[in-house]
């Protein structure tokens, strides 16, 4: 059966650092992964889709990397901003279905 | 404007009643989805529809009833045999079930049990 960790739970930075979210998972037969973001009582935006035969998908700011053979992916934040202050999930598709991680809480502080 | 909307956005339900959850999408996409979001835990798939008139159960069914009559339309019944149905309702779509297809996510309904 499917499990995705996401490490840490919650993260508290000052505005400016540079950040890596942590995402495992134990079965390494994927088809994608995706990472998404919540505001808080809002539903999710997804951010970057990292195909199986990816190793890395960059949007912005933004930079996700997928290494399928030892079940990790990381969300690499440059120069992070008080706007990027939000709940950041990744989830992995297993055939029909995305399994989710619970999630790292992010604040970024002025 | 393409999207997926939701409604309504707060729902509140006394013991014993059943409650419809509406999910509209104009993205013309095949496959739509509904989770469930509890604090601290992951989204659980509650069901999943690849194509009009037909519906797959996901990991957590139980108290749970859809339909999908047309593409654009796939609401979630949450049925009195749903023991703790105070949670975030999110739904999702996307263009075919399956491998490489991204999915995409409405607003939410907070439906809360009095």
């Amino acid at each position: 059966k499917q499990e995705v960790t996401q490490i840490p739970a919650a993260l508290s930075v000052p505005e400016g650092e540079n950040l890596v979210l942590n995402c495992s998972f134990t079965d390494s037969a994927i088809y994608n992964l995706q990472w998404f973001r919540q505001d808080p009582g809002k539903g999710l935006t997804s951010l970057l889709l990292i195909q199986s035969s990816q190793r890395e998908q960059t949007s912005g700011r933004l930079n996700a990397s997928l290494d399928k053979s030892s079940g990790r992916s990381t969300l690499y934040i440059a120069a992070s901003q008080p706007g990027d202050s939000a709940t950041y999930l990744c989830a992995v598709l297993n055939t029909d279905k995305l399994i989710f991680g619970t999630g790292t809480r992010l604040q970024v502080f002025p | 404007d393409g999207g997926i909307t939701q409604s309504p956005k707060y729902l509140f339900r006394k013991e014993g009643q059943n409650v419809t959850l509406s999910c509209e999408q104009n993205l013309n996409h095949d496959a739509m989805y509904w989770y469930r979001q509890d604090p601290g835990q992951g989204l659980r798939l509650i069901y999943y529809s690849q194509i009009v008139n037909d519906f797959q159960k996901g990991d957590i069914a139980e108290g749970y009833s859809v339909s999908r009559e047309k593409k654009e339309s796939f609401p979630l019944t949450v049925t009195s045999a749903q023991k703790n149905p105070t949670a975030f309702y999110l739904c999702a779509s996307s263009i075919v079930a399956g491998a490489y297809n991204e999915q995409f996510f409405g607003p939410g309904t907070r439906l809360t049990v009095l």
